[in-house]
């Protein structure tokens, strides 16, 4: 039962440097989102998509894409990183549809800008 | 824009004694969800209340939602060394698919 996977687990990157997290589910679940967590704040929505194809702004989206071109897949970019976006990272998904049932989550991406 | 503070955002507490969590939120929703995070681990869902005086309970942990008050609860009986971990609550927008998380409250329950 793989569940929901994150591709890395930790990263240190340079100012400036550009990266992609991967997100992958195995539940064929229709929404993926992304969350950053910094200490203190809570989860914060940095984008989400409905389907694949399909993606929509969170809470948080400046600094970061998007896509989703498959249904299992949902990756994270960052174009040009700062130290700013040095986070915890987590991916989750659900079915539509499915409010009766929680968001399920990776086990997170420890990125670190220098 | 929804809004979702919970209260107190730390917490300790002796081993046996009981006490609650309280989750409030801003705008009109009845999709709530209590979340456990262990230090550098990911999120565990624990409850997800539906409707208006949805409880549900698990072990010692028992949560409740009051939608007219806007109020979540999370009690704790009989606190365990165990129960030590970072409580969640989580709203969902009426128009569905986002969550909006509140802050966290981080319970250290002591010998």
């Amino acid at each position: 039962n793989a569940g929901v996977t994150q591709t890395p687990k930790f990263r240190v990157l340079k100012t400036g440097q550009s990266m992609t997290l991967l997100c992958a589910q195995d539940m064929n679940h229709e929404y993926m989102y992304w969350y950053r967590q910094d200490p203190g704040m809570g989860l914060r929505l940095i984008h989400y998509s409905v389907g694949e194809g399909t993606t929509a702004k969170g809470e948080v989206p400046d600094g970061y894409n998007v896509s989703r071109l498959k249904k299992q897949n949902f990756l994270l970019g960052l174009e040009s990183a700062a130290p700013s976006q040095t986070s915890v990272y987590f991916c989750a998904s659900r079915g539509a549809g499915q409010s009766h049932q929680p968001q399920h989550f990776g086990d997170g991406t420890r990125l670190s800008i220098l | 824009e929804l809004k979702v503070e919970q209260n107190p955002l730390f917490l300790s507490m002796q081993e046996g004694k009981n006490y609650t969590i309280y989750c409030n939120y801003s705008t009109t929703s009845d999709r709530l969800y209590w979340y456990r995070q262990d230090p550098g681990k990911s999120l565990e869902s624990l409850f997800v209340l539906l409707s208006n005086g949805a409880v549900k309970q698990e072990g010692r942990l028992m949560a409740s939602l009051d939608t007219k008050a806007r109020l979540s609860t999370l009690h704790i009986t009989a606190a365990v060394h165990d129960l030590s971990a970072t409580y969640f609550c989580a709203v969902e927008e009426t128009s569905g698919s986002r969550l909006t998380f509140g802050e966290g409250t981080q319970l250290t329950v002591n010998p």
